[in-house]
């Protein structure tokens, strides 16, 4: 059971180019989210999803989009990388509610020259 | 607008010397309040939820009790392997929670 993993550890971006985070959950937990963690801001939900084939934006989703093809996926996506986007990203899942605990992964430390 | 707001940003402790830290919360709705841990370099990782005004939880040092204001996180006689940033957030509406910029804890041994 490995919870909660996210692709790749730690990338580095020049300003423009885009790439793709991978989430991956083995609970069969139906709730996803995608968060960046920046230094004094704490925590923010970038987009979540309440199932498989749905999405939905949280606080700071400009220039990001996300998929959940399967339930089991979620990925981020940014088309079009600028230096803002520099941060860590956590991936989390929960059975259902938002009062159902949410399970963060490694998480992914992103650089945008 | 809901926020939640921890204090202190940052507190270093001697093992051993008890204390707590803050989590204080403007939320309409609360539909529970969660700490988590975070270790350098890691994820959040899960501690307590709190449901109601009243209610605590423990956890080997570490003990959360909620008010309809504030939650707490008491550690007693602090390890050095408790260092870490305690985080604390709300459930706010139907999906999302709100987390405050945490408190950053030291041990020194």
């Amino acid at each position: 059971n490995a919870g909660v993993t996210q692709t790749p550890k730690f990338r580095v971006l020049k300003t423009g180019q885009s790439m793709t985070l991978l989430c991956a959950q083995d609970m069969n937990h139906e709730y996803m989210y995608w968060y960046r963690q920046d230094p004094g801001m704490g925590l923010r939900l970038i987009h979540y999803s309440v199932g498989e084939g749905t999405t939905a934006k949280g606080e700071v989703p400009d220039g990001y989009n996300v998929s959940r093809l399967k339930k089991q996926n979620f990925l981020l996506g940014l088309e079009s990388a600028a230096p803002s986007q520099t941060s860590v990203y956590f991936c989390a899942s929960s059975y259902v509610q938002v009062t159902d605990t949410q399970y963060f992964g490694p998480g992914t430390r992103l650089t945008v020259l | 607008e809901d926020q939640v707001t921890q204090s202190p940003e940052a507190l270093r402790l001697q093992e051993g010397e008890s204390s707590s830290l803050n989590c204080s919360y403007t939320v309409s709705g609360l539909r529970g309040l969660f700490w988590y841990r975070q270790d350098p370099g890691k994820g959040p990782e899960f501690l307590f939820t709190l449901y109601s005004a009243g209610e605590e939880k423990e956890k080997e040092r570490l003990k959360a009790t909620l008010t309809k204001k504030e939650s707490f996180l008491h550690i007693t006689a602090p390890k050095p392997e408790d260092s870490a940033t305690y985080l604390c957030a709300v459930a706010r509406g139907a999906q999302k929670l709100v987390f405050g910029q945490g408190t950053r804890l030291t041990i020194n041994p």
